[in-house]
């Protein structure tokens, strides 16, 4: 079964760091670009980052540059998020979602995992 | 920058009817780079859409996708009990690399 499992979620407060992991299975992890979405509370989905398959290519939204890093390990088929000097702003639940380009077509973001919770509050 | 605009924020419909749903992008995005998903309380979203008119595994023929340039439309045809949700358009591109439009909710009317 093709899955993607996120963990690392958890209460922290403002200028506190933590670590998202996913963990993929069920497919060749290293062919695939990863991303990391989020949604706050009683919001629409927010893009975070990307990686792409090897690494090469790496982006993040402005909300987020200079505080968080992805990262992927192919041979461990897990995706990382760090995210340091978080903000209250920062609180979401986070997904991370595979996406595939290939041939000129994107084929978007095709499995997501349940996601994992982050609380950021004094 | 290219920003996403999803209209009408809420559409309220009974089951049976057909729903429109608007994306317009704020810079002409290549509907080969544009998708559409759908997404429940409590769940992660799910992908009905890419290439702005395929869709993905498993999606009912009554999703369906169209538009090029700035203006996207997904539509469907007959609204089943389970399609009350909300749904949002997401391009792929350079700047940024991806972006999510605002999402619609379709209500039960």
């Amino acid at each position: 079964e093709v899955q993607l499992v996120e963990s690392g979620g958890g209460l922290v407060k403002p200028g506190g760091s933590l670590r998202l992991s996913c963990a993929a299975s069920g497919f060749t992890f290293s062919t695939y670009s990863m991303n990391w979405v989020r949604q706050a509370p009683g919001k629409g989905l927010e893009w975070v980052s990307s990686i792409s398959s090897g690494s090469s290519y790496i982006y993040y939204a402005d909300s987020v540059k200079g505080r968080f890093t992805i990262s992927r390990d192919n041979a461990k088929n897990s995706l990382y998020l760090q995210m340091n000097s978080l903000r209250a702003e920062d609180t979401a639940v986070y997904y991370c979602a595979r996406d595939l380009t290939s041939g000129g077509i994107y084929y978007g973001m095709d499995v997501w995992g349940q996601g994992t919770t982050v609380t950021v509050s004094s | 920058e290219i920003v996403l605009t999803q209209s009408p924020g809420t559409l309220s419909l009974s089951p049976g009817e057909r729903a429109t749903l608007s994306c317009r992008a704020s810079q002409s995005v290549s509907s080969s780079y544009l998708a559409w998903y759908q997404q429940k309380p409590g769940q992660a979203p799910r992908l009905l859409i890419y290439g702005a008119s395929s869709r993905a595994t498993g999606i009912p023929d009554r999703f369906s996708g169209s538009g090029s340039g700035t203006d996207f439309t997904l539509t469907i045809s007959r609204l089943e009990p389970e399609d009350f949700a909300v749904y949002y358009c997401q391009q792929y591109g350079s700047s940024p690399p991806r972006t999510f439009g605002q999402g619609t909710k379709v209500e039960i009317k």
